[in-house]
């Protein structure tokens, strides 16, 4: 089993949907969790950190559910610069930060 | 403050040669990764160093890549004999000491062409 799974996705909604990703982890022990965005031929970028009580940026939202270690990003009201991957982050042993392979969005007007 | 630096942005080298990609971590960052991006593909991890530990070289994809970080601080990756697979972006990423909810930030890359 891969430490970090994800939906590679793409998905494709049109502009003001409301899209939610998933990703699993496997190691029960991790403590930090991210999402990141990445443009095309772009380097990743932190787009949140995700907290046990789950926490929300303007249209984002992200959600963490240590029983089933899975965490969750929803986006509401996309846009078209939505349009990226998001790469699921999730702290392994030694700390070491273990990057899913991503989940490619795309936004339609 | 400056960000993750890395060098060259671009390189071209012919199948056989040996390349060596440089990273400028933030400073004072003591964690170190390096992860490669073919086109298309996600985030391939090579290797993490954390502070004076030994590093995880487990995402080495064969013997002609090696890593190094001289004083905790600058990165070389080296590729030797390069291979036309080998062609890919090389990302360099760094991050503060270790804790929860420390992010790791990015370098721009280098790409790198084998012809």
């Amino acid at each position: 089993r891969k430490e970090v799974e994800q939906d590679p996705g793409p998905f494709n909604v049109p502009e003001g949907a409301t899209v939610a990703f998933n990703c699993t982890y496997s190691n029960s022990a991790s403590q930090s969790f991210f999402w990141y965005r990445q443009d095309c031929r772009k380097e990743p970028k932190l787009l949140m950190s995700v907290y046990s009580s789950g926490n929300e940026d303007g249209r984002f939202t992200a959600q963490l559910n240590r029983a089933s270690q899975y965490i969750s990003l929803l986006i509401r009201d996309s846009k078209l610069s939505d349009s990226a991957t998001y790469l699921c982050v999730v702290n392994g042993n030694t700390d070491k930060l273990i990057f899913g392979t991503g989940t490619r969005l795309q936004v339609f007007p | 403050g400056a960000g993750v630096s890395q060098s060259p942005s671009n390189k071209v080298t012919e199948k056989g040669k040996d390349v060596e990609l440089r990273c400028d971590p933030i400073s004072g960052h003591t964690a170190l990764y390096w992860y490669r991006q073919s086109l298309g593909q996600g985030l391939e991890f090579l290797i993490y160093f954390q502070g004076n530990s030994a590093p995880d070289k487990s995402g080495l994809p064969s013997d002609r890549f090696s890593a190094e970080r001289t004083g905790g601080s600058v990165s070389t990756l080296t590729i030797q004999r390069t291979q036309q697979e080998d062609s890919a972006v090389y990302l360099c990423a760094s991050s503060p000491a270790r804790g929860a909810y420390t992010e790791a930030f990015f370098g721009q890359g280098t790409r790198l062409t084998v012809v």
